[in-house]
Order: C-alpha cells, then structure tokens, then sequence
C-alpha cells in the first residue's frame, strides 16, 4: 500500500521553462511534506519543504504547493535549468511518537533540456 | 564541516558472505536512518536508531541487523540471509526532538554481490 505516490516516472522540459512534479498521498495523517533531488550515485540533497498549515512555499526558483482537500502537492520549477535534471522524491511525515519518520514516493526523473 | 560519511561508495560480496556498511555523521543528530534504493524505486526503510543502544525495524528488516553503540555511528550489516541484497545504501540522520523532519543524507553505498 503505497501512502505516497509520483504518478508520473519522468518528465522532460525545455530550458527556461516551468518544471511541474506531482505527488499524491493517501494518509490524512500526513501533516509534514519535503521534496528531495537526487543525481544518480548520490545521496538525496533536501530541497523544499511545507507544513500542512501552509498551502505554499517559496525558496527563490522552487515553490511547493499544498492542496490538502485533494491530498496532493507540487513542486514547481521556474525557470527549469539543465542543472536541475535529477530524480526528485516528495516525502511525507506525520507526527508520532516513533519520531520522523518519512514516507518516500518513488521519484520522477526529470530532464531540462538546453 | 559537518555532514554524513558512507564507506564504502562501492562494495562487491561474495554469495553467503556479510558485509558491513559504515555510517557516521558529526551533525550531532540523535536519530539515524539506513534506505535502500533499487532501480526506478523509491526509498525503503530498513532500519532506524532514535538514540545510542536502541534501534527499530522498518520496513524492509529482514537480513539485515544494525547497532548504534555511538551516537556518531550506525553501521549496518548485509547478511547472507538477505535474499537480493543488491542495491544502493543510502543513511541519513535528523534531529529528534520537535519539527521539521527533515533528514539529511549520506553519499550512499552501491553493493553489488557476485
């Protein structure tokens, strides 16, 4: 039973364009969500995250989205960079006393193209 | 310069043999993580430590065994029982106490049995 899911396994965007990842979750429970980049051979590097009492969050190109009601988040790239082309995993956490731990989707591997 | 150290980045194994996967980390986090990451997948949990002496299994336990006897460390052993222990080790580690949940990671280790 996967609580957190990246429908779609690539993405390919030009160069200077908007980049769009989706992520859905299932667990109402959720109420901590962190996207995560990662070039191949390497250890995830921790991008963005959103607490669930906030629909939005920017850090300078990145932007994540939070639509609770449709238990689904994004995570927006603008403008796309080649240097961005890596697998990218939202990850989701609930509060609990088994500490934090995260929920991983399985990543959509996105390319820019120059 | 703080962060996370794996070692090996590349580890070949004989069948039925085990082999030890290093973590350390001088981040000062209490709680540390081991993931395991096969083609196209997400991040599974294997295990996890909250404090030094103590350690939880994730989702993916079986065949592997952990121990946390320093705050620093969480090695993590592939036993011959696990099946296809073929795949990329990632450890991560995050603070314990209060939000966010971020986890940061290792390099990760790429084990390849022959």
């Amino acid at each position: 039973d996967q609580q957190v899911k990246q429908n779609s396994p690539s993405l390919s965007v030009q160069e200077g364009r908007i980049s769009i990842l989706n992520c859905d979750y299932t667990n109402s429970m959720f109420d901590y969500f962190l996207w995560y980049k990662k070039y191949p051979a390497e250890g995830p590097t921790f991008l963005i995250s959103i607490s669930s009492i906030k629909d939005k969050n920017e850090d300078g190109r990145f932007t994540v989205f939070l639509n609770k009601s449709a238990k689904h988040l994004s995570l927006h790239i603008v403008p796309s960079q080649p240097g961005d082309s890596a697998v990218y995993f939202c990850a989701a956490s609930q509060n609990r006393n088994a500490g934090n731990m995260l929920t991983f989707g399985g990543g959509t591997r996105l390319m820019v193209k120059p | 310069d703080g962060g996370i150290t794996q070692s090996p980045k590349y580890l070949f194994r004989k069948e039925g043999q085990n082999v030890t996967l290093s973590c350390e980390q001088n981040l000062n986090h209490d709680a540390m993580y081991w993931y395991r990451q096969d083609p196209g997948q997400g991040l599974r949990l294997i295990y996890y430590s909250q404090i030094v002496n103590d350690f939880q299994k994730g989702d993916i336990a079986e065949g592997y065994s952990v121990s946390r006897e320093k705050k620093e460390s969480f090695p993590l052993t592939v036993t011959s029982a696990q099946k296809n222990p073929t795949a990329f080790y990632l450890c991560a580690s995050s603070i314990l106490a209060g939000r966010p949940d971020t986890q940061y990671f290792g390099p990760g280790t790429r084990l390849t049995v022959l």
